[in-house]
This record gives C-alpha cells, sequence and structure tokens, in this order.
C-alpha cells in the first residue's frame, strides 16, 4: 500500500535550471495538489487536478507550470529556478475532492543556489 | 484577514497534560474540518475529520467545530511524548472543484 509516492525526496538547482518533481498515487484517487511548505507561511497550494484531465492554479503557481499525465499521475515542473522556490513541495491526493481529506505524500525537499 | 488563522506556537507541554489547538475562520462556507498531525521531516497525516458542527472523539483526541463562532479546536488528553509534531487544521466548503485551506500549524513539544 505505497499511498501517493513523490520523486525525488531531496534536489539541489542552480538558479535557472529546470525539473520536473514527480507524484504518483495508487488509490485511484479523482482529485490531485501540489503544494509547498515554508517556515511561518504553512502549505500554500500551487496547483490542483480536480479530475483527470483538468487543473487549475492555487494560492501561488507564478514560477510552476503542472501535468495531469493519467489518473495516477500528477507532475510539478519549474521550468527556470529561482531561490525563492526553495521550499518543501508535497502532492497530496483525495477521493471525494477535498472533503474526504488529502493523503499526501513524503515530500520532496528542494534548494535552488 | 486570512481565511484560516492558526496561532503557529511553539506549545510546550509537560507529559500527561491536556493540550488544546485552535483555529478561527472567516468563511461561513466551510463544512468539512480536519486536523493533520505532522512529524518533522514528514508529510501531513490526517488526524480527525468533522462534518458541520459539534463534537468527535477518537481516543485520546477530540476534534469540536462551533460554525456560529467560526472556530474549531483539538484537545489531546494524557498528552504523550509522541504526540510532539506539527499540527494542521484544515477546512473546505466542500464544492467541486475546491482545495483544502489549511492553517499554519502549531508546533507542539510534551516532555516526559
Amino acid at each position: 500500500n505505497a499511498g501517493v509516492t513523490q520523486t525525488p525526496k531531496f534536489q539541489v538547482l542552480k538558479t535557472g535550471q529546470s525539473m520536473t518533481l514527480q507524484c504518483a498515487q495508487d488509490m485511484n484517487h479523482n482529485s490531485m495538489y501540489w503544494y509547498r511548505q515554508d517556515p511561518g507561511m504553512g502549505l500554500r497550494l500551487i496547483y490542483y487536478s480536480a479530475s483527470e484531465g483538468t487543473t487549475d492554479k492555487g494560492e501561488v503557481p507564478n514560477g510552476y507550470n503542472v501535468s495531469r499525465l493519467n489518473k495516477r499521475e500528477f507532475s510539478l515542473r519549474l521550468e527556470s529556478a529561482a531561490p525563492s522556490q526553495t521550499s518543501v513541495y508535497f502532492c497530496a491526493s483525495s477521493h471525494l475532492g477535498g472533503a474526504g481529506g488529502y493523503t499526501f505524500g513524503s515530500g520532496t525537499r528542494l534548494t535552488v543556489v | 484577514q486570512k481565511e484560516v488563522e492558526q496561532d503557529p506556537g511553539p506549545l510546550s507541554v509537560p507529559e500527561g497534560a491536556i493540550v488544546s489547538l485552535n483555529c478561527t475562520y472567516s468563511n461561513s462556507a466551510f463544512q468539512y474540518f480536519m486536523w493533520y498531525r505532522q512529524y518533522s521531516r514528514k508529510g501531513p497525516e490526517l488526524l480527525m475529520y468533522t462534518y458541520s458542527s459539534g463534537n468527535k472523539e477518537d481516543g485520546r483526541f477530540t476534534a469540536q467545530v462551533d460554525k456560529s463562532s467560526k472556530y474549531i479546536s483539538l484537545f489531546i488528553r494524557d498528552s504523550q511524548p509522541s504526540d510532539s509534531a506539527t499540527y494542521l487544521c484544515a477546512m473546505i466548503d466542500g464544492q467541486a472543484g475546491t482545495a483544502l485551506i489549511f492553517g499554519k500549524g502549531t508546533t507542539l513539544s510534551v516532555s516526559s
């Protein structure tokens, strides 16, 4: 029972580099989410996908793009990384939208130097 | 005004104490209320879930929702060192296509 799997767990990027954070869930959930967590700021929603084929912006979408590849996978791409994107990134999924609660992955710790 | 306000703490208590964690919110449309526990360097995990107003109890944990005051609480009885974590409140209106709104989290430390 893997739940939500995020890769990689750690990453260091140089300013201007690009990368894709991967997320996959094996619970047949419809909705998937990307959050970032920063000290003193809590969890802030970047993008979410209410169902396969749809994506919507959250609170802090600038500098990010997402792809809902299929029902299982939801990736987050940083096209040109900036130091302000240093953060811990969490992917989550849910069956009944947010009302059913989320299952979170273990996070990706990203440092941009 | 933020949609969800939560005192970040830190909160330090001795083992066996009763802990009270709270959140206030501004959106009267919120109907589903949750508490997540997050251990250091881990992802949040769902701890308690409540629909609309009222109380819900699960072992040493009790969640309360007062929609008239826009105030939710989590009580931990007989706190243990293993309860040391960050507790995040979260809520949603339940409409299709929306996402959970989280508080910033309260860091709790229980000393033995």
